[in-house]
């Protein structure tokens, strides 16, 4: 099984502010990396497909990069509504897992 | 737009049978892969399995052995049934369209989630 280490686990931030969350894969998945937004009682969100590509209709505050094993997700400026747990999904093997999630709040 | 809607009891007792369905509208089910996950209180996500509009389907390993999916395209929903439950299968449970391409898997729609308790 491929392994999604997820950090930080959460984090608290001014509105404005550059946020970065990362994720490691236990072996190489290519760009085999996707990332979600999670919010009670709402449907989640798709941000970001094939590590770096930006969903339809997705703000362009939100961003991610990276290949083989490291890979980062990025909003570039914090806003009230981003309020939310984010989480990366990889789809290197046929198992599909997460990371363990990041819970990001505004300071 | 694709909209996607769970439905099913709410609660479960242990060892029986939990049942949900998820309803899809805004498009056709047919020609795509549609997932179950879920995500236990306090923990992650847990992808479940998927099903693709012909019936094939593919599961996570560690429920395998208890889980049963289905399709109905003449009526545009798919199912879950996941038997023996116990308090670790009480989560909130997800549908969602899997779409892939390229080798990309990834959930492009989602429903809002049911939660499910099991009780003993």
């Amino acid at each position: 099984d491929i392994q999604i280490t997820q950090s930080p686990s959460s984090l608290s931030a001014s509105v404005g502010d550059r946020v970065t969350i990362t994720c490691q894969a236990s072996q190489d998945i290519s760009n085999f990396l996707n990332w979600y937004q999670l919010k009670p009682g709402v449907a989640p969100k798709l941000l970001i497909f094939a590590a770096s590509k930006l969903h339809t209709g997705v703000p362009s505050r939100f961003s991610g990069s990276g290949s083989g094993t490291d890979f980062t997700f990025t909003i570039s400026s914090l806003q009230p509504e981003d309020v939310a747990t984010y989480y990366c999904q990889q789809c290197g093997n046929v198992l599909l897992t997460f990371g363990g999630g990041t819970r990001v709040e505004i300071k | 737009q694709v909209q996607l809607q769970e439905s099913g009891p709410g609660l479960v007792k242990s060892s029986e049978t939990l049942s949900l369905t998820c309803t899809v509208s805004g498009g056709s089910i047919s020609n795509y892969f549609w997932s179950w996950i879920r995500q236990s209180p306090g923990k992650g996500l847990e992808w479940i399995g998927y099903i693709y509009s012909s019936g094939i389907t593919n599961s996570n390993p560690s429920l395998k052995s208890r889980l049963t999916m289905s399709i109905d395209t003449s009526e545009n929903r798919f199912s879950l049934r996941l038997g023996s439950v116990t308090a670790a299968d009480t989560a909130i449970y997800y549908c969602a369209r899997l779409t892939v391409i390229s080798g990309i898997y990834y959930f492009d729609f989602w429903g809002r989630g049911t939660l499910v308790t099991v009780s003993s």
